[in-house]
């Protein structure tokens, strides 16, 4: 298995801008999850989505951030328009829900600066 | 409310020393914990994942954890590190619908020679 991929692996934009960051999850795993993570503020988690439902965004930082999941296979999260505090490495993850085993399987990240 | 408290943001050890990272968490139910280790541009690795049974769990790269119900903890711990355990390292507790994780904000691991 190829794991979770996610694209691009870095972006640099310029304020104003808008981003799009892709994942592709591990095949046959049916929650997907999305995080950002800073020096000041960690690893958040954004959104989730299970079944390409998305169950909790309450994380999503604000309206400017949006997320899909059309298929089982493929989720974008967008930033529009962009800033420079949105300059963080993104994380996509995704896990089998209905096993007992939740450990969730991340990707390398997209590295985004925004300036 | 849940949550996961890794009380040392960063820990110096020389190769070759014992190393013992903290977690303690807090979780109404009985929880699934695990630890990930996260290189430097890189994602984050499952280490070891407990959910039942003996509750001292062995990982990859010759990591243990033990979980310490009494005292909400499930620390990691290696005998003899190495150079390459230098990354940060995460505390994670899962809650038992599957569905999210709670982090806590990492403890970062300084190898000297």
């Amino acid at each position: 298995d190829a794991g979770v991929i996610q694209s691009p692996r870095h972006e640099v934009t310029e304020m104003g801008q808008e981003v799009t960051l892709r994942c592709k999850p591990i095949s046959g795993h049916n929650s997907l999850f999305w995080y950002r993570q800073t020096m000041m503020r960690g690893l958040e988690l954004l959104i989730y989505f299970n079944n390409n439902v998305p169950i909790d965004d309450s994380g999503m930082p604000e309206d400017r951030f949006s997320a899909k999941m059309p298929n089982a296979s493929f989720s974008t999260l967008k930033i529009q328009p962009s800033e420079p505090r949105d300059s963080a490495v993104y994380f996509c993850a995704s896990n089998h829900r209905t096993g007992i085993y939740n450990e969730q399987f991340f990707g390398p990240g997209t590295r985004l600066t925004v300036l | 409310a849940q949550s996961v408290t890794q009380p040392d943001i960063h820990i110096t050890v020389s190769e070759g020393a014992s190393l013992e990272l903290r977690c303690n968490y807090s979780y109404g139910a009985t929880p699934y914990l695990f630890w990930y280790v996260q290189s430097p541009g890189q994602g984050l690795q499952l280490l070891l994942k407990y959910f039942s049974g003996d509750t001292l769990v062995q990982g990859i790269k010759g990591f243990e954890a033990e979980f310490k119900r009494s005292q909400s903890s499930f620390n990691l711990r290696k005998p003899s590190v190495h150079w390459s355990d230098a990354a940060e390292y995460f505390c994670a507790v899962g809650a038992q619908d599957g569905n999210q994780f709670y982090f806590g904000t990492g403890t970062s691991l300084t190898v000297i020679p």
